[in-house]
């Protein structure tokens, strides 16, 4: 069974950090490019990351551009996304799926951040 | 960049009823265009890539078309799990940007 599995997420407040985990199984992670995206409470679904079957060519959205670090291991069959100077309009749950100059086939049940003083 | 936009916002159909989403790319993304379906409360399905191909497991009452900058979903007879949102994709390059989705829901 094809499985992802977020972590990492939390409430944190402005200017903190958090680093975001997903564990894939069930299907050979180091063939797909993997990206993180989010969706802020009662809205649209918005594209964070996304990072090559090997780690190369990592994109960002403008938004999280400098802030945001995205990374995988795929010994470990895992992804990563670091968070770092959070805003409030980071406020999100966080989906990694499989993906990347692909459609997103796979996706996680997604991890809950929040930002807030 | 690119941007990606829906219509109608959302739409109010019967059991039966065939129902059209259009997405149009403020540029052209060839076929790079993948529509996902998100039920209430729940994680979104791919539908449809590369503009009209449909994913494996996906009812056949649904289908794309389009290219370039103009696309279309069609749901050829509405049923009652369908009530859901429904969002394009470009995927041609990052940023891969939805669409601000259209809700359908029946009358």
């Amino acid at each position: 069974e094809v499985q992802l599995v977020e972590s990492g997420g939390g409430v944190v407040r402005p200017g903190g950090s958090l680093r975001l985990s997903c564990a894939a199984s069930g299907f050979n992670f180091h063939d797909y490019g993997m990206s993180w995206v989010r969706q802020a409470p009662g809205k649209g679904l918005e594209w964070v990351s996304g990072v090559y079957w090997n780690g190369d060519n990592p994109g960002y959205v403008d938004s999280v551009k400098g802030r945001f670090t995205i990374s995988r291991d795929n010994a470990k069959n895992s992804l990563y996304l670091q968070m770092n100077s959070l805003r409030a309009e980071d406020t999100a749950l966080y989906h990694c799926a499989s993906g990347y100059l692909d459609a997103f086939d796979m996706w996680g049940q997604g991890t809950m951040v929040t930002v807030s003083s | 960049d690119i941007q990606m936009t829906q219509s109608p916002s959302s739409l109010s159909a019967s059991v039966g009823d065939r129902v059209t989403v259009t997405c149009r790319a403020s540029q052209g993304i060839s076929n790079y265009l993948a529509w996902y379906q998100q039920k209430p409360g729940k994680v979104p399905k791919l539908l449809i890539y590369a503009a009209s191909t449909l994913q494996s497991g996906v009812p056949s009452r649904f289908s794309g078309s389009g290219s370039g900058t103009d696309f279309t979903l069609t749901i050829s007879s509405l049923q009652p799990e369908d009530v859901a949102t429904y969002y394009c994709q470009k995927y041609n390059s990052a940023p891969f940007t939805f669409g601000p989705g259209t809700k359908v829901d029946i009358k």
